[in-house]
């Protein structure tokens, strides 16, 4: 089956830091890729997306870089802040989605 | 903004009972899923749906069924719920953008099973 991980299962970050959280994807013919974000007792919030024709996508404080060659995807939050707080998992689209495990950020006042 | 709805956050039950999970999204999707979420596992594909009255199995659908009657609406059945199905379960519908199929989830349901 499918493989999706995430290199870390946790992250602490001063407020005010950059985050970069790291994911490698199993399946060279993914062809889109979606970050989420979830908090405690929530379900998974989209936070960003990326196709596999691109390499770099900004969004708000947060930006996906795709390398294709080594399968591997990241997220960049600037400016971490304690409402960032939250596990991250990746998920790759080819046919069917496949989720990563997860990163627990936690943000450091 | 898209709302995915399940019927309860918390569920405690027991072995052997019927266990129905509710979801319900608000946004006219044709596809619906149901994926469990354990602790280093990820995501996990249970059941999905491309159309009402359609079910397709997903990657662990044993010990599971679903119902789509309608188009809003799509549910989960535990027949008989033993405890290895004590999980978080998570609903989501899919809208088709510009870059790929959006995943939307719910607020999760997280089922204990004695």
């Amino acid at each position: 089956g499918e493989s999706v991980g995430l290199h870390l299962p946790t992250l602490s970050v001063q407020e005010g830091d950059n985050s970069i959280i790291n994911c490698a994807y199993s399946n060279s013919a993914s062809d889109y890729f979606i970050w989420y974000k979830q908090e405690s007792g929530k379900g998974p919030q989209f936070i960003i997306d990326i196709r596999s024709n691109m390499d770099k996508r900004q969004g708000q404080r947060v930006t996906v870089l795709l390398n294709k060659t080594v399968k591997h995807l990241s997220l960049q939050i600037a400016a971490t802040q304690p409402g960032d707080s939250a596990v991250y998992f990746c998920a790759e689209n080819f046919v069917q989605f496949y989720f990563g495990t997860g990163t627990s950020l936690t943000v450091i006042p | 903004d898209v709302k995915v709805t399940q019927s309860s956050r918390y569920l405690v039950k027991r072995t052997g009972e019927k266990v129905f999970l509710e979801c319900v999204q608000d946004m006219d999707h044709e596809n619906m899923f149901w994926y469990r979420q354990d602790p280093g596992l990820g995501l996990r594909l249970i059941y999905f749906s491309y159309d009402v009255k359609m079910k397709e199995k997903g990657d662990i659908p044993e010990g599971y069924s679903v119902s789509r009657e309608k188009k809003e609406r799509f549910s989960l059945i535990l027949e008989s719920a033993s405890t290895n199905q004590t999980s978080m379960y998570l609903c989501a519908s899919s809208a088709l953008t510009g870059a790929g199929e959006k995943l939307f989830f719910g607020s999760g349901t997280q089922l204990s099973v004695l």
